[in-house]
C-alpha cells in the first residue's frame, strides 16, 4: 500500500460543476496535509493546507480533513476550464526521520470541459 | 521576491557528461528538497537538506550529488549522466519542513 493514494483519473466535470478530490495516507500520526495544483508543463504550486478535521474555505476550494477515516478531500465549487490540471495530494512525515519532508500522492488528472 | 529560482531551464547531455543543477531561494527558509518528476511516477526525492550544513537522501539518490552551499543555494550534480535520468528536476523550499515552494522545474535529457 502507498502512504499516499489519489484517483489517477481522468476526472472529467462539466463547466460549472463540483469537482471532488480524494486522498487517503497510511500514518495515522500525520499533522499536515496539502494541495497543490500542476499544470502541464509547470511546477506544482500551493492550493491549501489543512491542519484540523473539518472543513476549510478559500474561495471556490474546500478542503476536507478527516483524520479518523484517514482521508483528505478537496471540492472545487463552480469549476472552470483554467482548473483542468493535475492536483497533488501531499502530507508531511509524522516521525522524526520524515517529519521535514513531504510525502506524495501520484496526484489527480481533472479536466473542465465547457 | 523571486521565490525558489532554479538553472538551466532546458539541458541536452550526452550519456556519461557530468553536469550541475543550481537552485537558489530568497524565502530565507532552511530545508530544501530536489525532486525528479517523470510520467506515472510523480514526485520522486533525490536529496533533501533539513538545515545548512546537512543533506539526506531522499527515495531515489543514486547516480546523484547534492551541496548546501549556503542557507540560500542548493546544487544537484549528475557526475556520469545516463539515459535514465532524463526527467524533470524541481526543487523546493519550504521552513520547519511543511510547506514546500517549487521552483520552475529543469527539463533534462540525456542522449
Amino acid at each position: 500500500q502507498k502512504e499516499v493514494e489519489q484517483n489517477s483519473g481522468p476526472l472529467s466535470v462539466p463547466e460549472g460543476a463540483i469537482a471532488s478530490l480524494n486522498c487517503t495516507y497510511s500514518d495515522r500520526g500525520s499533522q499536515s496535509f496539502f494541495w497543490y495544483r500542476q499544470y502541464s508543463g509547470k511546477s506544482p504550486e500551493l492550493i491549501m493546507s489543512i491542519y484540523s478535521n473539518g472543513d476549510k474555505e478559500d474561495g471556490r476550494f474546500t478542503a476536507q480533513l478527516n483524520k479518523a477515516s484517514q482521508y483528505v478531500s478537496l471540492l472545487i465549487r463552480d469549476s472552470q476550464p483554467s482548473d483542468s490540471a493535475t492536483y497533488l495530494c501531499a502530507v508531511k512525515g509524522a516521525n522524526a526521520g520524515n517529519n521535514r519532508k513531504l510525502i506524495w500522492g501520484l496526484g489527480t488528472s481533472l479536466a473542465v470541459n465547457p | 521576491n523571486a521565490g525558489v529560482t532554479q538553472t538551466p531551464k532546458f539541458q541536452v547531455l550526452k550519456t556519461g557528461q557530468s553536469m550541475t543543477l543550481q537552485c537558489a531561494q530568497d524565502m530565507n527558509h532552511n530545508s530544501m528538497y530536489w525532486y525528479r518528476q517523470d510520467p506515472g511516477m510523480g514526485l520522486r526525492l533525490i536529496y533533501y537538506s533539513a538545515s545548512e550544513g546537512t543533506t539526506d537522501k531522499g527515495e531515489v539518490p543514486n547516480g546523484y550529488n547534492v551541496s548546501r552551499l549556503n542557507k540560500r543555494e542548493f546544487s544537484l550534480r549528475l557526475e556520469s549522466a545516463a539515459p535514465s535520468q532524463t526527467s524533470v528536476y524541481f526543487c523546493a523550499s519550504s521552513d520547519l519542513g511543511s510547506t514546500q515552494y517549487f521552483g520552475p522545474g529543469t527539463r533534462l535529457t540525456v542522449l
